[in-house]
């Protein structure tokens, strides 16, 4: 069955560490995935999606197929960059979207 | 623009009754999608609406359906309350065709309660 995990609920890091958040997918096909933030006491929004191969506020994300992961990462924390983190695949032989139960990110000063 | 905006904010209902949840996509987007998001889950895509019609549908049963206005907001209507839709009901909203994952723009929530 296809799925996104995401293994840890919740991760701490220390500002000025490096981070790295986990994702898995279960899927035959081609995924797009991507990943979105949600910081505290704001809205769900997209961080950025494999496809653009971008960096958004120094975060990057490569797709494994060999592995099927999308981890998300970032070589030094900001305490900004504490936040509630979802990491989502588009399954687009089945037009299913799947999001991971995600994972908390909290940076210690 | 206040960008995605949905109604109400929260919302208390009796297990058997129906309820009515609103969007109004952000200014240029003529395409919505709805989820649910039960507490400590991330998102379930429950359906989205382009061109007043529903394009793509997740794994929701059709207690569950909505609408898309010519303005192109939109509404999720669920019938026949029970316990477990409890949630927090999301709205996205994006410009033009693509999957649900394209939708960048997310609302603020509705949290409806069942009781």
């Amino acid at each position: 069955a296809q799925r996104v995990t995401q293994p840890e609920k919740l991760l701490s890091v220390f500002k000025g560490a490096p981070v790295e958040l986990k994702c898995n997918y279960s899927y035959s096909g081609s995924p797009e995935l991507f990943w979105y933030v949600q910081y505290s006491r704001q809205r769900l929004q997209l961080l950025l999606r494999h496809i653009s191969r971008e960096s958004i506020k120094g975060f990057t994300a490569d797709l494994n197929k060999g592995e099927t992961s999308f981890h998300l990462k970032k070589p030094f924390a900001q305490e900004e960059d504490s936040a509630m983190y979802y990491c989502a695949l588009e399954m687009n032989r089945d037009d299913k979207i799947i999001f991971g139960k995600g994972t908390r990110l909290h940076i210690l000063p | 623009d206040a960008g995605v905006t949905q109604s109400p904010t929260h919302l208390i209902k009796t297990r058997g009754q129906q309820v009515t949840l609103r969007c109004s996509p952000k200014s240029g987007h003529d395409t919505v999608s709805w989820y649910q998001q039960a507490l400590g889950q991330g998102p379930q895509f429950i359906f989205q609406y382009y061109e007043e019609e529903e394009r793509q549908r997740g794994n929701f049963p059709d207690r569950f359906s909505g609408h898309q206005f010519p303005n192109y907001s939109s509404e999720l209507n669920v019938n026949a309350l029970l316990l477990g839709d409890s949630a927090l009901y999301l709205c996205a909203s994006s410009p033009g065709t693509g999957g649900p994952l394209r939708a960048e723009y997310f609302g603020p929530g509705t949290r409806l309660t069942v009781t």
